[in-house]
């Protein structure tokens, strides 16, 4: 299995630019998480999915993001305008059976 | 109260130690419990499930307490290897409810 697949791995942007960061999940897993990662404030929950469908968004930050689901294999976390406190790695993660996350790489965000 | 607080470290020991990380939680409807390792600049990944009391993996001892609301990693004879940031999950009401610590840095000396 290729596991969680993330991309960009790297994007560095300027303010107020489009950032869209892409994730496949595991095939078969029904829960889809989008995580921030900083140093002040560790790893945070954005977002999560069972099947498609958004079912807390209370940690996304601000209307400045939106995330989307359209199908089991492919989900987007979409950042615009961007701004420099979204500098961040961005981990998306699928969820088992058995209760274990699965991580990808994640996708380090630099806004300038 | 934060929903899962962790001491951030870092806890510097020499190898052959035993270390022991703690972490409450305040969610009381929690009822699956994690912890996650995460070595520096990649992604966490799972430690150990804690589902009852507690568990034992080799040199890694979970414990849990339901009452205080707290679980426990200990760490026994700890390897160069183990150094890494170790996060705790204790899962909420729901299946997605998974929140993380800001995690426990051990860094462990030759």
């Amino acid at each position: 299995d290729a596991g969680v697949i993330q991309s960009p791995r790297h994007e560095v942007t300027e303010m107020g630019q489009e950032v869209t960061l892409r994730c496949k999940p595991i095939s078969g897993h029904d829960y889809l998480f989008w995580y921030r990662q900083t140093m002040m404030r560790g790893l945070e929950l954005l977002i999560y999915f069972n099947n498609n469908v958004p079912i807390d968004d209370s940690g996304m930050p601000e209307d400045r993001f939106s995330a989307k689901m359209p199908n089991a294999s492919f989900s987007t976390l979409k950042i615009q305008p961007s701004e420099p406190r979204d500098s961040a790695v961005y981990f998306c993660a699928s969820l088992s059976l058995g209760g274990e996350l699965f991580f990808g790489e994640g996708s380090r965000l630099t806004v300038l | 109260r934060k929903e899962v607080e962790q001491d951030p470290g870092p806890f510097n020991v020499p190898e052959g130690a035993t270390v022991a990380f703690n972490c409450t939680y305040s969610n009381s409807a929690s009822q699956s419990f994690f912890w996650y390792r995460q070595d520096c600049r990649k992604e966490p990944k799972l430690l150990m499930s804690v589902y009852s009391s507690g568990n034992e993996d080799g040199r890694f001892t979970a414990q849990l307490n339901r009452a205080s609301q707290y679980i426990s990693l200990l760490i026994r004879d700890s390897k160069l290897s183990d150094s890494a940031t170790y996060l705790c999950v204790p899962q909420g009401g729901s299946q997605g409810n998974l929140i993380f610590g800001k995690g426990t840095k051990l860094s462990v000396k030759p």
